[in-house]
């Protein structure tokens, strides 16, 4: 499985946009970058995925970049109930064993008031 | 709200005992995936079925089993507990088995083996 890097925390304050990044150099060209977040005591929840190009939803937005070896979540305007811990995942649609999500530590995003 | 709901939410038990798990699928989905979050393995799947067939396993231990019966709810019976089991298990669920689809999660148990 392809492999992403997020670093282990991040801090922000509210009202204040928020751009979490992930590395992801062995992408293949099949594979879909998924945002997944667990809130506290809680089981995670589906953010947001893209492809090449950049998304946006009601909650967040994806920027891939061009070479699609990174991506970055972006909040735009962090409220305390995102403070979760933010996972990155790599799946790929195209058959194999890509039917679980693969979870690494994420980012635990901090929300300041 | 995910829709997909699980019960109990809490569960204490002791060592050597067997426990059953429950998760109701969101309405119309058909897969329903296990994980299990422990604090040194973090999150990782055990087991998933589809239209009450197994599908795929992960690192599901031999004293764990799982079922999907005929109206799409699971179960995940658990045992011979070890204290290690304790953990939070999630069960989530999707429209199909497509590797692509969205996998919304139920709220755990959380299970206490002492």
């Amino acid at each position: 499985d392809a492999k992403t890097t997020q670093p282990n925390s991040m801090e922000s304050n509210e009202e204040e946009p928020v751009h979490l990044p992930c590395n992801h150099s062995t992408i293949s060209g099949t594979d879909y970058i998924h945002w997944y977040r667990q809130l506290p005591s809680q089981g995670p929840e589906y953010v947001i995925h893209g492809l090449t190009s950049n998304v946006n939803n009601r909650m967040a937005s994806l920027a891939i970049a061009e070479d699609r070896k990174s991506s970055t979540l972006i909040l735009h305007r962090a409220t305390l109930r995102d403070a979760a811990v933010y996972y990155c995942i790599l799946r790929d649609p195209s058959g194999g064993s890509n039917y679980k999500l693969t979870f690494g530590k994420g980012t635990l995003l901090t929300v300041n008031p | 709200d995910s829709g997909v709901t699980q019960t109990p939410k809490h569960l204490i038990t002791a060592t050597g005992q067997r426990v059953t798990l429950r998760c109701s699928p969101r309405s119309g989905d058909l897969s329903v995936y296990w994980y299990q979050q422990s604090l040194d393995q973090g999150l990782q799947f055990l087991i998933q079925y589809y239209n009450g067939e197994e599908r795929a396993k992960g690192n599901i231990l031999e004293r764990f089993s799982a079922q999907q019966f005929p109206d799409l709810h699971s179960e995940l019976n658990l045992s011979s507990l070890e204290l290690g089991d304790s953990a939070l298990y999630f069960c989530a669920s999707s429209l199909t088995s497509a590797e692509s689809d969205t996998q919304y999660f139920g709220p755990g148990t959380r299970l206490t083996v002492l």
